[in-house]
């Protein structure tokens, strides 16, 4: 157990609609990380966030947006939802936004769309 | 931007040695991770690299030169549940993006 608390673990849903991915980053840990793995693909880099202000953008599309709050938990949103954006989703959390600190990821929320 | 290769897959025998090879090209490179990921879980980490030179942990070992832009990962005495991917990823700037490759699955054949 990484202590990185996703929800929810599963999720299906119709294309158009919207969703919410939550996740709680460790005790202690201020840096918030999404990625995005579809079947054939590797981990992409979403987003970063570090103690509630947005770091680092990825390949995100302009349809998902994410925030950090201020008791660090964060949430991404997922909308107009497409067949393509079925994928799973991990979160990442580590202790500061500098290098050497090891990112501890979620299980994961599985996102199929249908 | 950023670039990182890595063999797609590869098959080694309970018992032996593989060597699972990672290069990249990317500014502002700060160091590099290796990660470790069964089949719909979660990754986890195996080592962080910053230095050149080989970092040795138990039956893992990970190598760097930053100047080849090249990393490996060494795993001795395979055991059937080290069969997963194995992620490279790059720690580079602005802002230490955490970029992974494609992954590598190695099969353990008995």
């Amino acid at each position: 157990d990484s202590g990185v608390t996703q929800t929810p673990k599963h999720l299906i849903t119709a294309t158009g609609q919207r969703v919410t991915l939550r996740c709680s980053p460790r005790s202690g840990d201020l840096s918030v990380y999404w990625y995005q793995q579809s079947l054939d693909q590797g981990l992409q880099f979403l987003i970063h966030y570090y103690n509630g202000e947005e770091r680092a953008k990825g390949n995100i599309l302009e349809r998902f947006s994410a925030q950090q709050f201020p008791d660090l938990h964060s949430e991404l949103n997922l909308s107009s939802l497409e067949l393509g954006d079925s994928a799973l989703y991990f979160c990442a959390s580590s202790v500061d936004q500098g290098s050497g600190n090891t990112i501890y990821f979620g299980e994961g929320s599985w996102l199929t769309v249908v | 931007g950023q670039n990182i290769d890595q063999p797609t897959e590869m098959t080694a025998t309970e018992g032996a040695i593989v060597q699972i090879n990672c290069t990249y090209q990317t500014s502002g490179f700060n160091g590099l991770f290796w990660y470790q990921q069964h089949a719909g879980e979660a990754p986890t980490f195996l080592s962080y690299n910053v230095l050149d030179g080989l970092e040795e942990k138990g039956r893992f070992s990970s190598f760097l030169s930053r100047s080849k832009g090249y990393s490996y990962l060494l795993l001795k005495e395979l055991q059937m549940k080290d069969s997963a991917s194995y992620l490279c990823a790059v720690t580079c700037e602005p802002h230490d993006k955490i970029i992974f490759g494609k992954g590598t699955r190695l099969h353990i054949l008995p």
